[in-house]
């Protein structure tokens, strides 16, 4: 069974950085293309980030390019996505996301970041 | 960057009702469309892809037309588990974007 399991939210400090790790299992980690995506409470799916299954290739939406760094662990079957400069419009439920041919198929639950003093 | 503009943002609908949401992209992106189920507190769930391909185990009522610009996700008879938030995505090129949501209430 293919499961995504995001963690590392939490409450920052606007201008601090955080960490989100998504441990993947039940399917060969190494030869997937990931993403991740983000909801604000209330509104709607914002794509943020994407990886090819080397991390070779890389893209990143415009509202956090500069700012987030995603990154892979083929061996360690994990994806992260490093946060820096955060504020309050980076408040969220971030969710990774298996690509299948470009597709996000398999989705975690979401892990929440709340940037707030 | 491509936009997609979905419509309407919301509706009311009835059991057995036919439902039609539609996404207009701001330039051509062939069949790259992907159309996803969100219930609250969920993670979102693919119900189709490159435009009109149901994915395992989606119930048949739903059905993805369209190309190019104009995309059309069809619930032929809306069940109450049906009730939920839609939403677009846009698969033709980085950054990928989705449309608005549509939200799909009981009447």
């Amino acid at each position: 069974e293919v499961q995504l399991v995001e963690s590392g939210g939490g409450l920052v400090q606007p201008g601090g950085s955080l960490r989100l790790s998504c441990a993947a299992s039940g399917f060969s980690f190494s030869i997937y293309s990931m993403n991740w995506v983000r909801q604000a409470p209330g509104k709607g799916l914002e794509w943020i980030s994407y990886i090819t299954s080397s991390g070779t290739t890389i893209y990143y939406g415009d509202s956090v390019k500069g700012r987030f760094t995603i990154s892979r662990d083929n061996a360690e079957n994990s994806l992260y996505l490093q946060m820096n400069s955060l504020t309050a419009e980076d408040t969220a439920v971030y969710y990774c996301a298996r690509s299948v041919r470009g597709v996000p198929d398999y989705w975690g639950l979401g892990t929440l970041v709340t940037v707030s003093s | 960057d491509i936009q997609m503009t979905q419509s309407p943002s919301s509706l009311s609908a009835s059991v057995g009702d036919r439902v039609t949401i539609t996404c207009r992209a701001s330039q051509d992106i062939g069949n790259d469309l992907g159309w996803y189920q969100q219930k609250p507190g969920k993670a979102p769930k693919r119900l189709i892809s490159a435009a009109s391909s149901l994915q395992n185990g989606v119930p048949s009522r739903f059905s993805g037309s369209g190309s190019g610009t104009e995309f059309t996700l069809t619930i032929s008879s809306l069940q109450p588990e049906d009730f939920a938030t839609y939403y677009c995505l846009q698969l033709n090129t980085f950054p990928r974007t989705f449309g608005q949501g549509t939200k799909v209430e009981i009447k």
